[in-house]
């Protein structure tokens, strides 16, 4: 069966600018993750997304934001990006989520 | 406060000996634990995972890992690594209070040479 598809797999973007990741689920997969992963702090949860309803979300500033559609994709907006928000963006999916969640191959972001 | 400790934050290892990743957790409450593998430019790929049951798991590549509630650890093991293991290993829980979010250690990198 098809993996989490992430598009587009690489992205430069300018400070300043807004940035919009997209990630298809797994089939039947309703809950769906992202987590930013950057050398210095590891890999960090961004939110979760059940039912096109953010059932969690981690410690990130307001710039960063998400909704989930009816077909359970998923997108990620991060709005006047800085420098440091350069990182790969992981996409994660799964049934329920406390069973574990299948991650997408990335989006590596570059901010110049 | 919940975190993942991974004290090895890199094993060197030769071909066809075997490894031990080590991985301790703390949380106030009962989690579900995963071991994750990633390959450079890639995501990353489940190996394994505890929810309930039997302590030993047993994963993908010949992997696996027991969970031991007393220590609180979660370490991984293969018998025998290839050159094709050198990755970066990542130790994961949940909570299983509803709070869907990964809490992940820092990594090990697992470096198998010839």
């Amino acid at each position: 069966k098809a993996g989490v598809t992430q598009t587009p797999r690489y992205l430069i973007k300018t400070r300043g600018q807004q940035v919009t990741l997209s990630c298809s689920p797994i089939s039947g997969h309703r809950s769906v993750s992202w987590y930013q992963q950057t050398p210095g702090q590891g890999l960090q949860f961004l939110f979760e997304y059940f039912s096109e309803t953010q059932r969690n979300k981690g410690n990130f500033p307001g710039r960063f934001s998400g909704r989930q559609f009816s077909n359970s994709r998923s997108e990620m907006n991060v709005s006047t990006l800085e420098l440091g928000d350069s990182a790969l963006y992981l996409c994660a999916s799964s049934r329920q989520g406390g069973d574990g969640y299948t991650f997408g191959s990335g989006t590596r972001l570059t901010v110049v | 406060a919940q975190s993942v400790t991974q004290l090895d934050s890199q094993v060197p290892v030769f071909e066809e000996a075997p490894v031990e990743l080590r991985c301790n957790y703390s949380s106030s409450v009962s989690v579900y634990l995963f071991w994750y593998v990633q390959y450079p430019n890639q995501g990353l790929q489940l190996l394994l995972k505890y929810l309930s049951g039997s302590t030993l798991v047993k994963g993908i590549n010949g992997f696996e890992a027991e969970f031991n509630k007393s220590q609180t650890s979660f370490h991984l093991r293969k018998p025998s690594v290839h050159i094709s293991d050198t990755a970066e290993y990542f130790c994961a829980f949940i909570m299983n209070t509803g709070f869907q979010k990964l809490v992940f250690g820092t990594g090990t990198r697992l470096l198998v040479s010839p």
